[in-house]
């Protein structure tokens, strides 16, 4: 079974410009999740998405945005990229089908590193 | 609201050492609690999790955590380290009833094992 795939795995941006990241899932969730680790913040939610449908937010500005596909692969962008925003961003897959939603286990992306300049 | 604090941003050990990873979390429902694992250049991947089950859980690589209710802990442990335990932990709690299950995580813990 092919793991949580994210591309590109490594970018480099220059302020103002954006930037959109890749995320497919394990075949059969339908669950998708982004977050964002820093050194400083740890992981942080993005937001979470469900049957194309956004489910979550964390607390982001507008400039962070997402969306989802009918095969469940994701996207994510960041517009007017700022120096703040260089990090890795984590996908996560879970099938909420299975069990009790607060009990599922996310399956990780190896993750897009983003680096703004 | 949820929260997880895990105790020490480093934790330093000899290989063959017992290793202890301290999280407490907050939560004003019974918990889900959750033990992931980065290594370098990696995601991070379930070591174990809590379910109310049972309290002493058992996860890979000769890993386990004890709930303990009485002091919102969920610490985990292993008997005896090893070089290939140097990684990233994470703590994380999700609610179990109401409101969002999305999970909360600790800033994570850095397992550093000396030969």
């Amino acid at each position: 079974k092919a793991g949580v795939t994210q591309t590109p795995r490594y970018l480099i941006k220059t302020r103002g410009q954006q930037v959109t990241l890749s995320c497919s899932p394990i075949s059969g969730h339908r669950s998708v999740s982004w977050y964002q680790q820093t050194p400083g913040q740890g992981l942080q939610f993005l937001f979470e998405y469900f049957s194309e449908t956004q489910r979550n937010k964390g607390n982001f500005p507008g400039r962070f945005s997402g969306r989802q596909f009918s095969n469940s692969r994701s996207e994510m962008n960041v517009s007017t990229l700022e120096l703040g925003d260089s990090a890795l961003y984590l996908c996560a897959s879970s099938d909420p089908g299975q069990g009790k939603a607060g009990a599922n286990v996310l399956t990780f992306g190896a993750g897009s590193r983003l680096t703004v300049l | 609201a949820q929260s997880v604090t895990q105790l020490g941003s480093h934790v330093s050990v000899s290989e063959g050492a017992l290793v202890l990873l301290r999280c407490n979390y907050s939560s004003s429902v019974p918990p889900y609690l959750f033990w992931y694992v980065q290594y370098p250049n990696q995601g991070l991947q379930l070591l174990l999790k809590y379910t109310s089950a049972a309290t002493l859980v058992k996860g890979i690589n000769g890993f386990e955590a004890e709930f303990k209710k009485s002091e919102t802990s969920f610490h985990l442990t292993k008997p005896s380290a090893h070089m290939s335990d140097a990684a990233e932990y994470f703590c994380a709690v999700s609610k179990g009833t109401g409101g969002s299950y999305i999970p909360t995580f600790g800033r994570g813990t850095s397992l550093i094992v000396h030969p």
